[in-house]
């Protein structure tokens, strides 16, 4: 069982920066850090992964620490479209996806 | 690029009925995963394919669901007889190979009244 922390939920102002944070203290140096949202209604989305380095992409920023048992997601600016359950996953060498249950993040105008 | 495609998107039945969900994985995707998400909870992995073989089934309770992907493109997931703790969220992702990002559809709903 692939175990991660994570707050139930968070709450960001519109055009802010947002930082998701993750725990996952047992981590195997094999493990890749996946995130994934999912917006109402819909299937989860992929959103970044990493192993030691950070990571950009168009969507978001992944800040990894450096003795790997935490991570955190950055948003940029926020927008209400951002609003989604957000799963932080440790991927095992069986490359299997184990969610947890996610931070809701609400985003208010 | 069409996604993942399933259907129906919702679904009621009686317990004890049975029932079948049906995806269409992005074309060349190798590897295919059914995964069941009760409300208010994270999916959770119940079958992974890799073409049409399976990786791994341990969380499948195969008393009463079952998966196949027969010629390793389409697959059906099936549970027979359905139970009332059943209802939830049947969601279907695909991946072109083991260990890249998955895609999503955006699921069947089931309810078991």
């Amino acid at each position: 069982d692939a175990k991660t922390t994570q707050p139930n939920s968070m709450e960001s102002n519109e055009e802010e920066p947002v930082h998701l944070p993750c725990n996952h203290s047992t981590i195997s140096g094999t493990d890749y850090i996946h995130w994934y949202r999912q917006l109402p209604s819909q299937g989860p989305e992929y959103v970044i992964h990493g192993l030691t380095s950070n990571v950009n992409n168009r969507m978001a920023s992944l800040a990894i620490a450096e003795d790997r048992k935490s991570s955190t997601l950055i948003l940029h600016r926020a927008t209400l479209r951002d609003a989604a359950v957000y799963y932080c996953i440790r991927r095992n060498a069986g490359n299997m996806l184990t969610f947890g249950g996610g931070t809701r993040l609400m985003v208010k105008p | 690029e069409a996604g993942v495609a399933q259907s129906p998107r919702y679904k009621i039945i009686e317990k004890r009925q049975s029932v079948a969900f049906w995806c269409n994985p992005i074309s060349g995707h190798a590897t295919l995963y059914w995964y069941q998400q009760i409300l208010g909870q994270g999916p959770k992995l119940l079958i992974q394919f890799q073409n049409n073989g399976v990786v791994d089934d341990s969380q499948l309770p195969k008393d009463r669901f079952s998966a196949e992907r027969l010629k390793g493109v389409d697959s059906t997931l099936k549970i027979q007889p359905a139970k009332l703790e059943d209802s939830a969220v049947y969601l279907c992702a695909s991946s072109l190979a083991r260990g890249l990002e998955l895609f999503f559809g955006s699921g069947t709903q089931l309810s078991v009244l």
